[in-house]
């Protein structure tokens, strides 16, 4: 069974730095692009970037180019997310998705993880 | 970077009714070398991540009731539930696939019982 497993609820001050996970399982991890998008508090989804944990390759959305830092370690499996520096702006949901199609970055998202939801407060 | 809209913003439908949902991309997502629509709709139930529906603009993920259907081609694509279900309850959303590694996502439909 494919799964993608998302690491827990982050609750940080702005100007911290943090690193959210996502596991995968069930499949080839090295095989598949990994996504991540975000959601803010009763909106709707936006693009942040992919990885092939194969080679690395990374590509970011503009609006998030500079922004954030994905990465991948295929020896456990684990994509990353993460922030050098947070602002109360980065407050949302964060899913990783997996592409339906092997190798290349298209179709459409048949994996999801559960999500985590990241505070930054004061 | 093309741009997705949908209409409309929300909308409440009696059990049983059909429901219809438009999304149109700022540029055509047909891939004239394969025919084939780069286009996905998904729904979200809350407190949960979105969950695939159809793909290609036409094609059902397994597992997917067939009161779920999509048409479309170019830039305007419908997601049609038959007869809508309490458990269809959802927001909705459309995706392009067309410009990776960009992947726009519609603004998203809300979907509620009358």
């Amino acid at each position: 069974e494919v799964q993608l497993v998302q690491s827990g609820a982050e609750v940080k001050k702005p100007g911290e730095s943090l690193k959210i996970s996502c596991k995968g399982s069930g499949y080839s991890f090295t095989s598949y692009w990994i996504g991540w998008v975000r959601q803010m508090p009763g909106k709707g989804l936006e693009w942040m970037g992919i990885i092939y944990p194969g080679d690395s390759d990374t590509r970011y959305s503009p609006s998030f180019q500079g922004q954030v830092t994905i990465s991948a370690d295929k020896s456990i499996s684990t994509a990353y997310l993460q922030w050098s520096s947070l602002k109360a702006s980065d407050t949302a949901m964060y899913y990783c998705a997996r592409p339906m199609v092997r190798g290349v970055i298209t179709g459409g998202f048949d994996y999801w993880g559960q999500g985590t939801l990241v505070t930054v407060s004061s | 970077d093309i741009v997705m809209t949908q209409s409309p913003d929300s909308l409440a439908v009696s059990l049983g009714e059909r429901a219809t949902i438009n999304c149109k991309s700022s540029q055509s997502v047909l891939y004239s070398s394969n025919n084939k629509n780069y286009l996905a709709w998904y729904q979200q139930k809350p407190g949960q991540p979105p969950k695939l529906l159809i793909y290609w603009a036409s094609t059902r993920e397994s597992g997917v009731p067939d009161r779920f259907s999509g048409s479309g081609s170019g830039t305007d694509f419908t997601l049609t539930i038959s007869s809508l279900q309490a458990e269809d309850v959802a927001v909705y959303y459309c995706q392009q696939y067309y410009s990776t590694p960009i992947f726009t996502f519609g603004p998203g439909t809300k979907v509620d019982i009358k």
